[in-house]
């Protein structure tokens, strides 16, 4: 267990909606990352925060946004939904000056059908 | 642009036998170098990780790894391996700076099967 958590484990809905991925880091750390596993793609990078602060981009579509609270933990939201959206979305938390150090949660496994 | 690659997408090994999985990066500097282990269902953790200094690092569940700069290699090897240890394995690099620190760039994976 590395101290991640994320909700829901698994989550289908439809095309053209729209949902909610929540993220808690370990305790005490700062920075949170979301990456999304699917089979076309692999494992991508998506987004980083830093106590409340976006601090990276990276192959992350309009269509999805995400935010962290002030109790650090995360939340990523995907909107109009495309089957292609279907994925594994995994959060990953590290605490600071160890950006690299990342630990990460079971993933929240999205089917958009 | 970071890049990794993990050649073999598939590998089947005999409990007890050794195991090598091969990944080769491309990164401008010397990068920080990561196995993860993904077991199904499961997140991915961290077998091991290299930052700098020895070039052999050791990480858990027995597995041990070689950063070869010549060959922009980081092989993952275990000298026996477990039936327990089936599972995806992923070799990632990250940037030691810059605007990029913090992002893991992932290779595709290796799927180990054991045999009993």
């Amino acid at each position: 267990d590395s101290g991640v958590t994320q909700t829901p484990k698994h989550l289908i809905t439809a095309t053209g909606q729209r949902v909610t991925l929540r993220c808690s880091p370990r305790s005490g750390d700062l920075s949170v990352y979301w990456y999304q596993q699917s089979l076309d793609q692999g494992l991508q990078f998506l987004i980083q925060y830093y106590n409340g602060e976006e601090r990276a981009k990276g192959n992350i579509l309009e269509r999805f946004s995400a935010q962290q609270f002030p109790d650090l933990h995360s939340e990523l939201n995907l909107s109009s939904l495309e089957l292609g959206d279907s994925a594994l979305y995994f959060c990953a938390s590290s605490v600071e000056h160890r950006e690299n150090e990342q630990f990460f949660g079971p993933g929240t496994r999205l089917t958009v059908l | 642009a970071q890049s990794v690659t993990q050649p073999d997408i598939h590998i089947t090994v005999s409990e007890g036998a050794s195991l090598e999985l091969r990944c080769n990066y491309s990164y401008g500097a010397t990068p920080y170098l990561f196995w993860y282990v993904q077991s199904p269902g499961q997140g991915l953790q961290l077998l091991l990780k290299y930052f700098s200094g020895d070039t052999l690092v050791q990480g858990i569940k027995g597995f041990e790894a070689e950063f070869k700069r010549s060959q922009s290699s980081f092989n993952l090897r275990k000298p026996s391996v477990h039936w327990s240890d089936a599972a995806e394995y992923f070799c990632a690099v990250g940037a030691q700076g810059g605007s990029t620190l913090g992002r893991l760039y992932f290779g595709r994976g290796t799927q180990l099967t054991v045999w009993p």
